[in-house]
């Protein structure tokens, strides 16, 4: 149980065009998701958490114009990289935390394995 | 403020040799601590995390970590590492209904 799926797996796309990324909790409801960003050989940095049916909370620095988060239903979230550039090139990952988790606590989360975004 | 860290970037140890990673946490309330597993290119996966209770805990794949408050640390262990187990190794620190903050990471290499 508690597996997250995000798709695509890597994708790569011109300079100035959008992509988009989702992420999806397969077998619970999580009613809230976050987004991760990790450069080579670093730490993730949480770029905003989003709760089913209301807006993003981005932290500090990340703009919210740029990277849009839609959080429709309690299965998918998604994250679009509006007018990507070489410097959004980066390994994306999503986490899912939520309800109908047998003895996990609301707050534990459950990763995806990542969108590596190559922006030429 | 909230952190964790990290103290090694790299630790190499032989195969079949014990291992230590370290981890350090500063947070205000009782916290939620994890050790998660990144292979190249792919996400993390959990391997053990402490909630409460005994402060030694079990994790998959062989390991352990030891929470110690006195000491704010939650160092992870392997009795015996395999060359499987090269990786990098993040600390994590959360709480209820908080984000979860994680180290820097330490990878681990294993000599043949």
């Amino acid at each position: 149980g508690a597996v997250v799926s995000q798709h695509p797996s890597w994708v790569i796309c011109k300079s100035g065009t959008s992509v988009k990324i989702e992420c999806r909790s397969l077998d619970f409801q999580a009613t809230t998701m976050f987004w991760y960003r990790q450069f080579p050989k670093q730490s993730l940095m949480l770029m905003a958490t989003s709760n089913e049916g209301s807006k993003a909370t981005y932290e500090q620095g990340v703009e919210k114009d740029k990277f849009l988060i839609n959080h429709a239903s309690l299965t998918l979230s998604t994250l679009t990289v509006t007018s990507a550039h070489p410097e959004d090139s980066s390994f994306y990952i999503c986490s899912a935390a939520g309800l109908g988790l047998a003895g996990a606590p609301p707050y534990e989360q459950y990763f995806g394995p990542g969108t590596r975004l190559t922006v030429t | 403020a909230q952190s964790v860290t990290q103290p090694d970037i790299h630790i190499t140890v032989s195969e079949g040799a014990s291992l230590e990673l370290r981890c350090n946490y500063s947070y205000g309330a009782t916290p939620y601590l994890f050790w998660y597993v990144q292979s190249p290119g792919q996400g993390l996966q959990l391997l053990l995390k402490y909630f409460s209770g005994d402060t030694l805990v079990q994790g998959i794949k062989g390991f352990e970590a030891e929470f110690k408050r006195s000491q704010s640390s939650f160092n992870l262990r392997k009795p015996s590492v395999h060359w499987s187990d090269a990786a990098e190794y993040f600390c994590a620190v959360g709480a209820r209904n908080d984000k979860i903050i994680f180290g820097k990471g330490t990878r681990l290499h294993i000599l043949p």
